[in-house]
Order: C-alpha cells, then structure tokens, then sequence
C-alpha cells in the first residue's frame, strides 16, 4: 500500500460528459502529480501541484482541469468526453520542496480506469 | 526535451538473470528510478540511483549507470515467475519540481 488513494477505481461514461477523479496524497506529501497511461502514449505526465500551486504542466489538454485543496487532496476535471481519453489515470504524491528527505520518488495510487464510450 | 526509451519486451527463463535497458536524454537529470507494475496495479518504485554513483546493488537488483552515454540498465538476479511485470525507468525533471519522466516500459515474461 502506497498510502496514496485514488476514487474511484473504475468508471464508464459517455462521450461528451464531465468526470472528476480523486486523489489523497501519501500523510505530510505536499506534491501530487497526474498521469495518463494509455496503450499508445505510455505513461503520460499530466499536471503537478505542490502545496495547493501548479509547479509543472505537461500534455494536458484544455478539456482537462487539475487543483489541490488545502486540504492536499487533488482532483482532475476531464471534460467533453472523447473515445481516445479511455485510460488508465494515476496519482502520485511526493514529499516536494527542497531536502535531504526529497529523493523525488513518486509514490502511486492503483489508478482511476476510465472508459469512454 | 526528455525523452526515455526502452526496449518493449524481454522473455527470459525462470533463475536466468534479466537486464532490462533504457536510454535517456537529459543530461540534468539527478534522480533516475527503476519501478515495476504489475497487471491492475499502480507503479511500485523498485530502486534509484543518484547520478553521482555507478552502481547500486539492492538484494537481487543490480543497477548500473553509464553517464556518458546516458545509458541505464536493471538487472535482476535468479527471475522468478514473480517477476513478470512491466517495469519503467525514469528521469527526473530538474526544472519542474521532481516531475519524472517515464520510458515506454519493457514487459518482462519469465517462463518456466
């Protein structure tokens, strides 16, 4: 057990819809990052948040929305639902910030499936 | 950019030792991992190096970085069955906060 939860674990919509998917970070991790693992663009990195800011974006489309609560947990927003957005979605946690505790490691959740269909 | 590579597949023989590649492009990168997936299952960080160091040893993994090429390779001693899995290496990003950069992954079968 990672200690990062993710909700939910699986979920079918249709094209077109909204969905929200859910993640709590590891207890005293401030950074949370998001990543799409599909079979033809492996693992992709989405959007980080470190202490409720966005540090870092990578190919995440406008449809697509992020933020970090204070409470640390985060959410991605997907919208306007299409076929190819059918994937594997992960959150990780790290401890973030500056340090000797700070070897970047990423710490995963068990992922969110999305099917669109 | 970034950009990490891995060979897709490797088949080896239950005890037989494994060495899975990868090739990376930054030559910042401080941090580079090793993690391991299982079927249904999220990433499980296997082991890291610092960029500073040649070798690390943990148990029956071995890894070995070769800096000047930018080449890193995992080796796992006497496979076991328990071993299939896909497994990842990856870069961290030094300009953007610890994000990590992942290969394509190699799925490794281990035959009986």
């Amino acid at each position: 057990d990672s200690g990062v939860t993710q909700t939910p674990k699986h979920l079918i919509t249709a094209t077109g819809q909204r969905v929200t998917l859910r993640c709590s970070p590891r207890s005293g991790d401030l950074s949370v990052y998001w990543y799409q693992q599909s079979l033809d663009q492996g693992l992709q990195f989405l959007i980080q948040y470190y202490n409720g800011e966005e540090r870092a974006k990578g190919n995440i489309l406008e449809r697509f929305s992020a933020q970090q609560f204070p409470d640390l947990h985060s959410e991605l927003n997907l919208s306007s639902l299409e076929l190819g957005d059918s994937a594997l979605y992960f959150c990780a946690s790290s401890v973030g910030g500056r340090g000797e505790r700070n070897t970047g490691e990423l710490f995963f959740g068990e992922g969110s499936r999305l099917t669109v269909l | 950019g970034e950009d990490v590579e891995q060979s897709l597949f490797l088949s080896v023989r239950e005890g037989d030792s494994s060495v899975i590649n990868c090739t990376y492009t930054d030559s910042s990168s401080t941090y580079l991992y090793w993690y391991k997936q299982e079927p249904g299952a999220g990433l499980q960080l296997l082991t890291y190096i610092f960029s500073n160091m040649d070798m690390k040893q943990d148990q029956r993994l071995t890894v070995l970085l070769n800096k000047k090429d930018k080449h890193l390779s995992l080796r796992i001693a006497d496979t076991q069955t328990g071993d299939s899995a896909i497994y990842f290496c990856a870069e961290s990003y030094q300009g953007g906060g610890n994000k990590l950069t992942f290969g394509t992954g190699t799925q490794l079968k281990v035959e009986l």
